[in-house]
């Protein structure tokens, strides 16, 4: 039973453009939410964060939405870069902010 | 400031052997992680611990996993005997504990023949 989804295993985005990355989940007590960034062979970093008291969260090119009622979240990369190439991670905590479930990832192909 | 470090990168072992992955957190983060990725997957929680204190082993699978944080630094994860499923990825993060960013080090593959 995945708590944490992202239905989209890869996507491809024109340089320069809009990357939406799409994150659901299905455990209504979780109140905490971070997008981590993966390169091969290298371990997860982080990106962004959200808290459930939030809707939006800005960070330079990077914002992320959080809809509560329909326990959904969605990464935009604006504008999009070559470096923004590889595989995002949508991360859920309930209460605590210590114990994360990721989701199984979407890789993300930014195209010159 | 030096990241989380793990060793070995990586590990060929044929199933039954025993195994041994090391990991030493960021300097002065008390909690740290272990996790298991396989392929396509995001990582899935082993067990954390809380300075040497592990407070969460709920998905440890403790007939043949074990680990240890004995002077609340470095930490040691073993597996013995080793199986074929075990292959994947094994990650190692640690945290300050503020609500938050865990920081990931590069992991440990492990192929078990």
């Amino acid at each position: 039973d995945q708590q944490v989804k992202q239905n989209s295993p890869s996507l491809s985005v024109q340089e320069g453009r809009i990357s939406i990355l799409n994150c659901d989940y299905t455990n209504s007590m979780f109140d905490y939410f971070l997008w981590y960034k993966k390169y091969p062979a290298e371990g997860p970093t982080f990106l962004i964060s959200i808290s459930s008291i939030k809707d939006k969260n800005e960070d330079g090119r990077f914002t992320v939405f959080l809809n509560k009622s329909a326990k959904h979240l969605s990464l935009h990369i604006v504008p999009s870069q070559p470096g923004d190439s590889a595989v995002y991670f949508c991360a859920a905590s309930a209460f605590d902010g210590q114990n994360f479930v990721f989701g199984p990832g979407t890789r993300l192909s930014v195209l010159p | 400031e030096a990241g989380v470090v793990q060793s070995p990168r990586y590990k060929i072992i044929e199933k039954k052997q025993p195994v041994a992955f090391w990991c030493n957190p960021i300097s002065g983060h008390n909690t740290l992680y272990w996790y298991l990725q396989n392929l396509g997957q995001g990582p899935e929680l082993l067990i954390r611990y809380e300075n040497e204190e592990a407070v969460d082993d709920s998905q440890l699978p403790k007939d043949r996993f074990s680990a240890e944080r004995l002077k609340g630094v470095d930490s040691t994860l073993k597996i013995q005997p080793a199986e074929l499923g075990d292959s994947a990825v094994y990650l190692c993060a640690s945290s300050n504990g503020a609500q938050g960013e865990q920081f990931f080090g590069p992991g440990t593959r492990l192929t078990v023949l």
